[in-house]
């Protein structure tokens, strides 16, 4: 298996302008979580959603973000529109079926930088 | 309020030396913990974990952690360290709804030659 996959790896954009940034989980694996992690702040849990229905999206920071996961192999986070301070590195991580609690695979992460 | 607790932002040790990564945690009963590993511009990675029985977990990469509950640790440990060990720790419990993992705030580990 390919593992979690995000893209994109890399993206520079300036400030109103939105954002999407893409996941595609282990095949198989049915509970993904959408993180970000910041110097100021660690890594926060945003938003993680259950056989591709949200859980538990009080990580969100704003309405400027959401998050679908319109089937099994794909989820998106929005941000719209995008600020300096959203400046971060963004990961994806699923894991297998009854174990949100268990262990997580996680993807390399988007690295955002707003201008 | 988190379930696990790193209280160093940074460990140094020298090439050769045994390390230890310090984690503590407060969750109630039967706790299951987890060592994730960080390297430079990469995604989290599992180490090890804790679920029951032996109180001395062994991982990936030569790491262990010894769970004890008089002392609520989970402490990672690697009898020498190498110069490429050197990333971010994280450790990794459920949260205090049971319902999800939760991360400490993650202890760089400096490994110098």
């Amino acid at each position: 298996d390919a593992g979690v996959i995000q893209s994109p790896r890399h993206e520079v954009t300036e400030m109103g302008q939105e954002v999407t940034l893409r996941c595609k989980p282990i095949s198989g694996h049915n509970s993904l979580f959408w993180y970000r992690q910041t110097m100021m702040r660690g890594l926060e849990l945003l938003i993680y959603f259950n056989n591709n229905v949200p859980i538990d999206d009080s990580g969100m920071p704003e309405d400027r973000f959401s998050a679908k996961m319109p089937n099994a192999s794909f989820s998106t986070l929005k941000i719209q529109p995008s600020e300096p301070r959203d400046s971060a590195v963004y990961f994806c991580a699923s894991s297998e079926p009854g174990q949100n609690t268990g262990e997580l695979f996680f993807g390399e992460g988007s690295r955002l930088t707003v201008l | 309020a988190q379930s696990v607790a790193q209280p160093e932002d940074q460990v140094n040790v020298a090439e050769g030396n045994p390390l230890t990564v310090k984690c503590t945690y407060s969750v109630s009963g039967n706790p299951y913990l987890f060592w994730y590993v960080q390297y430079p511009n990469r995604g989290l990675q599992f180490l090890l974990k804790y679920i029951t029985g032996d109180n001395l977990v062994k991982g990936s990469y030569g790491f262990e952690a010894e769970f004890n509950k008089s002392q609520t640790s989970f402490h990672l440990k690697k009898p020498s360290a190498l110069v490429s060990d050197s990333a971010l720790y994280f450790c990794a419990g459920p949260n205090n709804a049971g319902n999800m993992l939760t991360f400490g705030g993650g202890t760089r580990l400096m490994v110098k030659p």
